[in-house]
């Protein structure tokens, strides 16, 4: 079935700490990956992708890994902010019309 | 930097009555999304929207849902009846469409209430 889900729902870090986000993915098919941080009263704001034919990729602080061999993925956080505290989503992509499957979600709080 | 926008905020309706949710995507993207996030809950697929046309759309969208790009600007969501079940937020998307892997960016939504 379709399904992408996260590990842990809550992920509470010292500011200055690193954060890591997982989760796990049920489509053996999907080959496009996104992670997404929604902060309270907005929308899913576009965090870094990833293709199925790469294992990392680094943004700015960011790092996505994907383990398509254990359908996993993960989102780590370098030198976490309080900025950085909100609900983080990761969405897999699987067909051309590029519909997005999300997880259920982890929330991440900062703590100064 | 361009962003998607959507109309408006906040949207409180009677139940049975018709509500149109407005959404610009941003100007030179080909793929259209509308999404929905029940408080507390992960964000569902709606209906995807390319050429005029719905691409695909989920079980939730039935024929109480319509989609329209009535001019080269906007994307609608109609719903026909609603019901109470219909509250939620309501978000669009849209991507460049040069690939599926590209991302999709976000509007900040419309919270419907359904009284």
């Amino acid at each position: 079935g379709e399904s992408v889900g996260l590990h842990l729902p809550t992920l509470s870090v010292q500011e200055g700490d690193n954060s890591i986000i997982n989760c796990a993915y049920s489509n053996s098919a999907s080959d496009y990956f996104i992670w997404y941080k929604q902060e309270s009263g907005k929308g899913p704001q576009f965090i870094i992708d990833i293709r199925s034919n790469m294992d990392k990729r680094q943004g700015q602080r960011v790092t996505v890994l994907l383990n398509k061999t254990v359908k996993h993925l993960s989102l780590q956080i370098a030198a976490t902010q309080p900025g950085d505290s909100a609900v983080y989503f990761c969405a897999e992509v699987y067909n051309q019309g590029g519909k997005l499957i999300f997880g259920q979600g982890t929330e991440l709080s900062v703590k100064p | 930097e361009p962003e998607v926008t959507q109309t408006p905020s906040h949207q409180v309706t009677q139940m049975g009555q018709e509500v149109i949710l407005r959404c610009v995507p941003i100007s030179n993207h080909l793929y259209f999304y509308w999404y929905r996030q029940i408080l507390g809950q992960k964000v569902e697929f709606l209906v995807s929207f390319y050429n005029n046309e719905i691409s695909e759309k989920s079980e939730i969208f039935d024929d109480q849902f319509s989609v329209e790009r009535p001019d080269g600007s906007n994307f609608t969501l109609k719903i026909r009846s609603t019901k109470l079940e219909d509250s939620a937020m309501y978000f669009c998307a849209s991507r460049v469409g040069t690939g599926h892997n590209q991302p999709q960016h976000f509007g900040d939504g419309t919270r419907l209430s359904i009284l």
